[in-house]
């Protein structure tokens, strides 16, 4: 059974640092890897998509990389802003199956204070 | 390109009631995934429907039922609720297995 975890749980940081936020994985045999943000009571909003067969995403801020072999993914944001805050949530889409269930980690909880 | 919607915002039950849940997914999309998010934790998978046939589930009890119907539209339905079942309820459209699309939610509360 696919298990995800997030670390750390939650991050308060001084505006204009940069981040990094990290999910794991057990199972290896993973088709993708996508990053979500939420903010409290939303839904997710997607911010990056990994294939497996990729190293790494870039969407302006945000650096997404992929270690399929250690079960490791990565989330950079620089130069961290208070419109940054929310929660960061990782799923992975397992390969197996032909079904490609996504599991969710927990999630970190950011909060960048001016 | 409309986004994926869902239906009702929120909504209080009764325990032992059933509740319907809609979502609307992405035009395009072929598959609808529906999870259940508690306060403070990721969210938990419920099942996935793939053109109108349900290809996954979680460990969720058969009280948790769905359909999917031709246009891609998806209902969740919870027989016999419980207090536990207080949750934000999300679903998600993609097309498999790609990117998934979230709605904004319904939060459900069970008294």
């Amino acid at each position: 059974k696919q298990e995800v975890t997030q670390i750390p749980a939650a991050l308060s940081v001084p505006e204009g640092e940069n981040l990094v936020l990290n999910c794991s994985f057990t199972d290896s045999a993973i088709y993708n890897l996508q990053w979500f943000r939420q903010d409290p009571g939303k839904g997710l909003t997607s911010l990056l998509l990994i294939q497996s067969s990729q190293r790494e995403q870039t969407s302006g801020r945000l650096n997404a990389s992929l270690d399929k072999s250690s079960g490791r993914s990565t989330l950079y944001i620089a130069a961290s802003q208070p419109g940054d805050s929310a929660t960061y949530l990782c799923a992975v889409r397992g390969a197996s199956g032909g079904s490609y269930i996504p599991t969710f980690g927990r999630g970190t909880s950011l909060i960048v204070h001016p | 390109e409309t986004g994926v919607t869902q239906s009702p915002t929120h909504l209080i039950k009764t325990r032992g009631q059933q509740v319907t849940l809609r979502c609307s997914s992405q035009s395009g999309h072929n598959t609808v995934s529906w999870y259940q998010q508690a306060l403070g934790q990721g969210p938990q998978f419920i099942f996935q429907y793939y053109r109108e046939e349900e290809n996954g589930r979680g460990n969720f009890p058969p009280r948790f039922s769905g359909l999917q119907f031709p246009n891609y539209s998806s209902e969740l339905n919870v027989n016999a609720l419980e207090l536990d079942d207080s949750a934000l309820y999300l679903c998600a459209s993609s097309v498999l297995p790609y990117e998934q699309y979230f709605g904004p939610g319904t939060r459900l509360t069970v008294t």
